[in-house]
């Protein structure tokens, strides 16, 4: 039973366009939520993440949106830049419960020149 | 600051063999949890150390065992190793149990025969 689902396997955008992530997870005690980074042969890299108290956060060029009721999340890359292309990952925990992240399936973005 | 490091980054065994894989933890990280990934999948979590024991544990059967030492570093050993375990094994740490977010290393890409 995938508690974290990423339904898009891949995503492709053209440089300076915004590139939009999106993330489901039917576990409502989830309550923190953070996005990952992965280049090939790397490990995954810490992007943002948002608590469930709020409805977003900024950095940079990086936005986490958190839609509570819908059990939805998205992340939104404006401008998209070549070298943002790897793989996404969604992943969610609850900080009141089991230690432990679980993390969807990702998502491979691709930003065209 | 020092990462994540682990070691070895590749490794081939056949099934039946055992296996220690070993991860030092980012400088000031106290908590190890380590993950597997398969191909196409996102990270799934194995179990996490705390003070040198464990804290937490995922759905994986007993031969599934680990260790944290004194100075936070950790091993994952796999006894009688199956096809199936042949994936990419990554080690986060963090500052506390539930601290976020947890630093990847470029896991242990374990391959059996």
């Amino acid at each position: 039973d995938q508690q974290v689902k990423q339904n898009s396997p891949s995503l492709s955008v053209q440089e300076g366009r915004i590139s939009i992530l999106n993330c489901d997870y039917t576990n409502s005690m989830f309550d923190y939520f953070l996005w990952y980074k992965k280049y090939p042969a790397e490990g995954p890299t810490f992007l943002i993440s948002i608590s469930s108290i709020k409805d977003k956060n900024e950095d940079g060029r990086f936005t986490v949106f958190l839609n509570k009721s819908a059990k939805h999340l998205s992340l939104h890359i404006v401008p998209s830049q070549p070298g943002d292309s790897a793989v996404y990952f969604c992943a969610a925990i609850s900080q009141g419960g089991s230690e432990k992240l679980v993390f969807g399936k990702g998502t491979k973005l691709t930003v065209n020149p | 600051e020092t990462g994540v490091t682990q070691s070895p980054t590749h490794l081939i065994k056949t099934r039946g063999q055992q296996v220690t894989l070993r991860c030092s933890s980012q400088s000031g990280h106290n908590t190890v949890s380590w993950y597997q990934q398969a191909l196409g999948q996102g990270p799934q979590f194995i179990f996490q150390y705390y003070r040198e024991e464990e804290n937490g544990r995922g759905n994986f059967p007993p031969r599934f065992s680990g260790l944290q030492f004194p100075n936070y570093s950790s091993e994952l050993n796999v006894n009688a190793l199956e096809l199936d375990d042949s994936a990419l094994y990554l080690c986060a740490s963090s500052l506390g149990p539930r601290g976020q977010p947890q630093h990847f290393g470029d896991g242990t890409r374990l391959s059996i025969l």
